[in-house]
């Protein structure tokens, strides 16, 4: 069954640094996703991605994210200067609709120090 | 106001029993979804369920169902013949329609234990 998959699983960066999360969503699916989830917290809706462009984003989208669909299949989110409360874990998903379930990824852990 | 409640932080459920995990939402728009994750404590998100606000009836994935009341803006998801490997994290979602901004919207989950 085809998934999603993130890489890498657990990133540890320096406060400051910046990061970028790759995503390779299911090649069929149109939309992407970024959720992002504080460690013991729900997991919150950070941004959505359609036909090349952000379709909808949420208040925790500020300047500092941004997302980018370099080729194909790769769907990244760059954290800009990141800072400690930006330690989450965070995950891709896909659908293929607007209006169909979306299948996440595994997952990776940022851990900012 | 929140947009989805769960209200129970913590359910037990003795094995190969039923057990519902609620869901409240609220929203304005006609349109939306209402979904169903599950997230074991390896952490990834599994999709269970869906149910979209025109649906007729009341979704079912194998032991999984949803209890689809719309006038109640309810969507509780029902586990029938509990397994141990059904112990996890349960969210419930929202996805509203064009009219509200097409966001997304977790609950703060439900942690079901199944008792052997």
């Amino acid at each position: 069954e085809p998934e999603v998959t993130q890489t890498p699983s657990h990133q540890v960066t320096q406060m400051g640094q910046e990061v970028i999360l790759r995503c390779v969503p299911i090649s069929n699916h149109l939309y992407f996703y970024w959720y992002r989830q504080i460690l013991g917290q729900k997991v919150e809706f950070l941004v959505s991605f359609y036909n090349n462009e952000i379709s909808e984003k949420s208040e925790i989208f500020d300047d500092q994210f941004s997302v980018e669909r370099p080729d194909g299949s790769n769907f990244t989110l760059k954290i800009r200067s990141t800072k400690l409360e930006d330690s989450a874990m965070y995950f891709c998903a896909s659908s293929e609709l607007v209006n169909q379930p979306q299948h996440f990824g595994d997952g990776t852990r940022l851990s900012i120090l | 106001a929140q947009k989805i409640t769960q209200t129970q932080p913590g359910m037990f459920v003795q094995e190969k029993e039923a057990v519902t995990l609620d869901c409240t939402y609220d929203t304005s728009d006609p349109s939306y979804g209402l979904f169903w994750y599950k997230q074991p404590s390896s952490g990834e998100m599994i999709f269970l369920i869906y149910q979209g606000s025109y649906d007729q009836q009341n979704a079912t994935e194998g032991r999984y169902s949803l209890n689809f009341q719309k006038a109640r803006k309810s969507a509780n998801l029902v586990i029938s013949a509990s397994q141990l490997g059904d112990s996890a994290m349960y969210f419930c979602a929202m996805r509203e329609g064009p009219n509200t901004g097409n966001q997304f919207y977790f609950g703060t989950g439900t942690s079901l234990t199944v008792i052997p």
